[in-house]
């Protein structure tokens, strides 16, 4: 079966330091995937996806991410964060069909001043 | 503007006492789910739906139901809550069943005493 693995459940960093949210999926012939994320008391928004090409995606809020075939990755990176940022970020695999997402456990993120 | 709208934001009931979730949204999508979000679980697909009369089981149906009368709106029913329904309910839409995009609402937190 098709799945997602979010290596992190919280990840604390400090105001203006790189972040990386990691996120290892199961492979498969056809291979999508995206990014969401969930502000408190919010629902999700999409922050970027990879679908074929380029294997560096850029998102929204200063965000990319790297799909990595071998390692079965797709890392979320941004190279400085703001407060703002603090949110639970889901790493997410549409199905070819049906509409339906498979999602990691969720990662949460909390920038410190 | 484009939207997931679901109603109520949160919700307090008693076990055994019927409750409908409503969800609508306003971009003409096909698809349409719903998710429950659960801490260290991430979001698992409850029912979805692939257009009007036509419904199907996700991940975790039990203790569910769902109708699809209109293109639009996607309620969710349970008929007799239980405590273990306690969660974070989103309903989420996308323009078809493949590797696309889904639109999220604002999320129901239901209590189940």
């Amino acid at each position: 079966a098709q799945s997602v693995t979010q290596l992190d459940s919280q990840v604390p960093v400090f105001e203006e330091a790189p972040v990386e949210l990691r996120c290892n999926y199961s492979s498969s012939v056809s291979v999508y995937l995206f990014w969401y994320v969930q502000y408190p008391n919010q629902g999700l928004q999409l922050l970027l996806k990879y679908l074929s090409g380029s294997t560096l995606v850029k998102g929204i809020n200063g965000f990319e991410a790297e799909f990595n075939k071998s390692q079965t990755s797709f890392h979320l990176r941004k190279p400085s964060v703001h407060i703002s940022d603090t949110a639970e970020y889901f790493c997410a695999r549409p199905l070819a069909q049906g509409g339906k997402l498979i999602f990691g456990q969720g990662t949460e993120l909390s920038v410190k001043p | 503007e484009a939207q997931v709208t679901q109603n109520p934001r949160y919700l307090i009931t008693v076990t055994g006492k019927k409750l409908t979730v409503t969800c609508s949204q306003n971009m003409n999508h096909e698809y349409m789910s719903w998710y429950r979000q659960d801490p260290g679980l991430g979001l698992r697909q409850i029912y979805y739906s692939m257009n009007v009369e036509v419904t199907d089981k996700g991940d975790v149906p039990e203790g569910y139901k769902v109708s699809r009368k209109e293109k639009r709106n996607f309620p969710l029913i349970l008929e007799s809550p239980s405590p273990n329904q306690t969660s974070l309910y989103f309903c989420a839409s996308s323009f078809h069943g493949g590797p696309t995009e889904a639109f999220f609402g604002q999320g129901t937190r239901l209590t189940v005493v």
